[in-house]
């Protein structure tokens, strides 16, 4: 059964990058089965879906967060990571890493990290 | 993007109901939705995704219908651990995604 697990700092400063890494067990990530994703909750605006990496490295990114977004690989450590620069009081969120199917759904959930960005 | 609208946002239900759901897309999504369960404190789980395919280890009361623009989620006979929320999320312009805005079910 495959398990994903965050893990980053919890407080950012404003304009700083937010950095978080997902470490996934019981699945290899460079197997080409599946999509690896994050997404993030916010109290208000809801769940928004960020972006993901396959296993060749290749990337989507939502449009709405594209110039500041970088999701990256660590086929050696079996993680996958994510940047987001610039950052802002609206970038405070639940960060989840998630598998998504090839269709497109999310089939697997880490449990998720709170990133609050205060000064 | 295809917006994604779930009502009621709030329902209020009594352990044994049968309880349905329901999702709005703003364009066809054919069958390409999903439901997923957020209990409070918890990650979303995968309910049921290709608008009625229950996901691994999901109760049998748990179910789906619908296609194109409108979908539903019942549940046959509602459990204490049934309280939750619940989001549609639709997959067929993906990506990205594009979830609703849920529905909570609270004791009545």
């Amino acid at each position: 059964q495959v398990q994903l697990q965050e893990s980053g700092p919890g407080l950012v400063r404003p304009s700083q990058t937010l950095s978080l890494t997902c470490t996934v067990s019981g699945d290899s990530i460079k197997g080409g089965g599946h999509y690896w994703s994050w997404i993030r909750q916010h109290p208000v605006r809801g769940l928004e879906w960020i972006g993901y990496i396959y296993s060749g490295g290749a990337t989507y990114y939502n449009p709405s967060l594209r110039s500041r977004v970088t999701v990256s690989l660590d086929t050696a450590r079996n993680q996958f990571s994510l940047n987001l620069t610039s950052v802002t009081a609206a970038d405070t969120a639940m960060y989840f890493c998630v598998r998504d199917h090839l269709r497109g759904f999310s089939d697997s959930w880490g449990q998720g990290t709170l990133v609050t960005v205060s000064s | 993007e295809i917006v994604m609208t779930q009502s009621p946002a709030t329902l209020s239900v009594s352990p044994g109901e049968r309880v349905t759901l329901s999702c709005r897309a703003s364009q066809s999504v054919s069958a390409n939705l999903a439901w997923y369960q957020q209990r409070p404190g918890q990650a979303p789980r995968l309910l049921i995704y290709a608008g009625s395919t229950r996901a691994t280890g999901i109760p049998a009361r748990f179910s789906g219908r619908g296609f194109g623009t409108e979908f539903t989620l019942t549940i046959s006979s509602l459990q204490s651990e049934d309280l939750a929320t619940y989001y549609c999320q639709q997959f067929n312009n993906w990506p990205p995604a594009s979830f609703g805005q849920g529905t909570r079910l609270e004791i009545k």
